[in-house]
């Protein structure tokens, strides 16, 4: 199967700064790539799909970019209803896989 | 606006069968561009795809968990369900509900979530 990794794994970060969470993929997924917000006790939301295509209805602060095996989900402002966990998932293959998570906080 | 919503026993015994049922609401399960999944989510730790159905019955699992799972779906209720059998503590998690998109495969929207604790 596809392992998913993300890096951070946490980082901490002010309202308005530009954030940037890497996921890499262990093999090519083309741009089969989406990216997750889940806020704690919630459900997660999607907030990009095939790497780079805003969810409708997502803020556009956030972005998404990359192909083959390295991602990036970018957020230009960070504002304070942003502070959450972020996953990437793989859909290349059937056996779709998410990365471990980032954790964006408070700084 | 479609809403999914998990229902079924928050606590199973060890060794037993879990069950629970995705009911969907806005919307038809029946519709040709969307499977149906089921995520969980062990608490403090990550997403994990359970496996996915099509209105039709064709179904796709995690391999690490294919032995013990079993995802059916009921049309005319406009409902899907998860069965996963031979239970352990390891399987104790928030248990959630997805609409699968067919051609790139994310998730959206999901259900609140169903916590299934695993303990005798």
């Amino acid at each position: 199967d596809i392992q998913m990794t993300q890096s951070p794994s946490s980082l901490s970060a002010s309202v308005g700064d530009r954030v940037t969470i890497t996921c890499r993929a262990s093999q090519s997924i083309s741009s089969y790539l989406n990216w997750y917000q889940q806020k704690p006790g919630k459900a997660p939301k999607l907030l990009i799909y095939a790497a780079s295509s805003l969810q409708s209805g997502v803020p556009s602060r956030f972005s998404g970019s990359g192909s083959g095996t390295d991602f990036t989900l970018t957020i230009s402002s960070l504002q304070p209803e942003d502070f959450a966990t972020y996953y990437c998932q793989q859909s290349y293959s059937t056996q779709f896989t998410f990365g471990p998570g980032t954790k964006v906080d408070i700084k | 606006q479609l809403q999914l919503q998990e229902s079924g026993p928050g606590l199973v015994k060890p060794s037993e069968t879990l069950s629970l049922t995705c009911t969907v609401s806005g919307g038809s399960i029946s519709s040709s561009s969307y499977y149906w999944g089921w995520i969980r989510q062990p608490p403090g730790k990550g997403l994990e795809w359970i496996g996915s159905i099509y209105y039709s019955g064709s179904t796709y699992y995690n391999p690490s968990l294919k032995s013990r799972v079993t995802i059916s779906v009921d049309t005319s209720k406009n409902q899907f369900s998860l069965k996963l059998s031979s239970v352990t503590a390891a399987d104790t998690a928030v248990y959630y509900c997805a609409r699968d998109q067919i051609v790139v495969r994310w998730f959206d929207p999901w259900g609140q979530g169903t916590l299934v604790t695993v303990s005798s």
